[in-house]
């Protein structure tokens, strides 16, 4: 079973605080993404990584920023959070591109 | 880039009755994903098809990749088969830069 875990369910922060976001996920899967979905727009790619040290930006990068350092671990960041960056946050891994496990996603509310 | 296109955006059906859920999209790919989200819950992949047709319990999906439609099929509908739907397919068809996703069809069966 593929077990891909994120740092927190819920998490409250202030505008111009800077956020992190963790995900993990112990099927040794060289591909992890990360997506927001906000309703009415559905899931969207903010970057993804196919390896250890590479990033790739998805369709809405902008206002975010990635780390990759170990193979497990995608890290995705907020440098100064705005409120038009609430919304859900969805870590998925795979070992193919199109082959996706999701996390249980963080829900981030920035006030 | 592919375009990910779901219908109905919503439905309401009794407990019992067959549902269908439709996707297209525009640019050929290697294969598609069928998603379920519940109410406040994470993201689980249902079926990831490349041709023809798979059967999970109650949950059946077919493609036909000359059309470039996929449908999701739920037999004898029950109170927790309530779900967002949601299908994804490759953004540039090989797959290369991650998933594009439909809007979900948001279904609730009543009892």
């Amino acid at each position: 079973d593929v077990k891909v875990t994120q740092s927190s369910r819920y998490l409250v922060k202030r505008t111009g605080e800077k956020v992190f976001l963790e995900c993990v996920q112990d099927m040794d899967h060289e591909n992890m993404f990360w997506y927001r979905q906000d309703p009415g727009l559905g899931l969207r790619l903010i970057y993804f990584s196919y390896d250890v040290k590479m990033k790739e930006k998805g369709d809405i990068p902008e206002g975010y920023s990635v780390s990759r350092e170990k193979k497990e671990r995608f890290s995705l960041i907020l440098e100064s959070a705005s409120t038009n960056q609430t919304s859900m946050y969805l870590c998925a891994t795979g070992r193919q591109v199109y082959e996706q496990y999701f996390g249980p996603g963080t829900r981030l509310t920035v006030t | 880039k592919n375009e990910v296109e779901q219908s109905p955006q919503n439905l309401t059906a009794q407990e019992g009755e067959f549902i269908t859920i439709n996707c297209s999209y525009s640019v050929g790919i290697s294969a598609l994903h069928w998603l379920q989200q519940h109410p406040g819950g994470g993201i689980v992949s249902l079926f990831m098809l490349s041709s023809g047709k798979k059967k999970h319990g109650r949950l059946i999906a077919t493609i036909n990749i000359q059309e470039k439609h996929s449908s999701l099929h739920i037999t004898a509908s029950h109170p927790r088969d309530s779900a967002v739907y949601i299908c994804a397919a490759p953004s540039s068809g090989g797959g290369a830069d991650g998933l594009t996703f439909g809007k979900g069809t948001h279904l609730i069966i009543q009892p």
